[in-house]
């Protein structure tokens, strides 16, 4: 079974930095083909993806916040982690990691979901 | 704006069929293959169709998804009340990486 879970902080102050970890098991990370993601998901609106890790540590960042946002693995651990610098109120709302993995010539699915955590910017 | 285009709110009675479009280009759609999930309130959203056209195991058949060009559809046919949700379209994005619709909201009259 599949199961990734999400934590971190549920307040954080304008300007500070944004950590937050998934956990996650019933897979690894250092096969081929998987990748892992961050989506966000802002009160009422739509989902936002944000960064993408794969099995070789190549990454890719929405180009938006590409100069805000570092996403690493820890595969032992099976942990991903978000970093998202500088943060304000429009980075409020419900961060998710998901699974994404990618078939022979394919683009890839977001397959299985954390539950997400909510996170208030706040001073 | 999102890269994809929805349409913000569908309904229709139970037993009817809805179509959910999404729109985008020819760096998103038009070259990659498209998933769907759905989201009902308050939770994680799920893999409703993936590579256009296929379901996860577990998903009812009256889910089916389509491409063609730069659009894409899905269908849901024998409309229940329980498939009252948000739906939203995602493939990759040429210049970027995934790229999600704006998100489509279903009412079951």
């Amino acid at each position: 079974q599949i199961t990734l879970k999400e934590s971190g902080p549920t307040v954080v102050k304008p300007t500070q930095t944004l950590t937050l970890t998934c956990t996650f098991s019933g897979f690894s990370l250092d096969t081929r083909g998987v990748a892992m993601g961050w989506i966000r998901q802002p009160p009422g609106k739509a989902l936002e993806w944000l960064a993408l890790i794969y099995w070789n540590d190549a990454k890719r960042y929405r180009p938006s916040l590409r100069n805000r946002v570092t996403i690493t693995k820890d595969s032992s651990r099976r942990q991903v982690v978000l970093t998202l610098t500088d943060v304000g109120p429009v980075d409020a709302g419900t961060y998710y990691c998901a699974r994404r993995p990618f078939e022979s010539g394919g683009n890839g699915t977001f397959d299985v979901w954390g539950q997400g955590t909510m996170v208030i910017v706040s001073s | 704006q999102p890269l994809l285009s929805q349409p913000p709110s569908v309904s229709g009675t139970p037993g009817q069929r809805v179509s959910i479009s999404c729109s985008g280009s020819t760096s998103n759609i038009g070259d990659f293959f498209v998933n769907w999930y759905q989201q009902f309130p308050g939770t994680a959203p799920k893999l409703l169709i993936f590579s256009n056209n296929q379901r996860p195991s577990g998903v009812p058949d009256r889910f089916s998804g389509s491409k063609s060009g730069t659009s894409a559809s899905l269908a849901i046919r024998g409309l229940q009340s329980e498939d009252e949700a948000d739906y939203y379209c995602e493939t990759w994005d040429a210049r970027g990486g995934p790229t999600f619709g704006g998100g489509t909201k279903l009412t079951v009259l």
